[in-house]
């Protein structure tokens, strides 16, 4: 099982430039999660999901959006990067009744 | 809304020591969840204890422990005899077992453990 993988772990953007950041899990999770962790602090989440179809906004959703249109993948789109989305994201994924998250390695993010 | 304190910021021990880490929450939930994870320097977050809200037994696995303490509010974390392998920043993290929010974790800010040969 290869668990939860994200893809790119690191990346260098210019100002005003877009991407997505993927996530894709294994283990047939209902639940997904973004997150962002700034330099010595803790997570943010950003959005979530419930299930396909199904994405919330979480903590700090500005200029970040997300689909769901299946149970595997939960892609994070970056529009219009500006050096304040410099950081680690991080995607994870839970199961509905346990909800222990299990996260991917993350993705090191530099907008300049 | 829920809240989760981890007051300590950081910690430093030497190699051997035991060592507390304190959780503390607040939630009107009746029904949840509280975890502990581990990030290690290498970055990763890795999950290491789920506890019920109905199941206030303590847990040991090997040199880690925890105690769940409902009267207090507090979910704390020890380490027995510790070594530097267990230098990471922990976090602990409370959930809702059923509603609207469930499975969406409120984490601390986390604790700092610095274990020094």
């Amino acid at each position: 099982n290869a668990g939860v993988t994200q893809t790119p772990k690191f990346r260098i953007l210019k100002i005003g430039q877009s991407m997505t950041l993927q996530c894709t899990q294994d283990m047939n999770h209902n639940y997904m999660y973004w997150y962002r962790q700034d330099p010595g602090m803790g997570l943010k989440l950003i959005y979530y999901s419930v299930g396909a179809g199904i994405t919330d906004k979480g903590e700090v959703p500005n200029g970040y959006n997300v689909s769901r249109s299946t149970t595997e993948d939960f892609p994070l789109r970056l529009e219009l990067a500006a050096p304040s989305q410099t950081s680690v994201y991080f995607c994870a994924s839970s199961n509905r009744g346990a909800y222990e998250q299990y996260f991917g390695p993350g993705t090191r993010l530099t907008v300049t | 809304a829920q809240k989760v304190t981890q007051a300590q910021t950081e910690i430093s021990v030497v190699e051997k020591e035991d060592v507390t880490l304190d959780c503390v929450y607040e939630t009107r939930d009746t029904t949840y969840y509280l975890f502990w994870y581990k990030q290690p320097p290498s970055g990763e977050l890795v999950f290491l204890i789920r506890r019920n809200s109905f199941d206030e037994q303590n847990e040991i696995s090997g040199r880690y422990s925890w105690n769940f303490q409902k009267s207090t509010s507090s979910f704390n974390f020890t380490i027995t005899a510790s070594q530097v392998v267990d230098s990471a920043v922990y976090f602990c993290a409370l959930s809702e077992a059923v509603g609207a929010n469930a499975g969406k974790s409120t984490f601390g800010d986390g604790t700092t453990l610095t274990v020094k040969p």
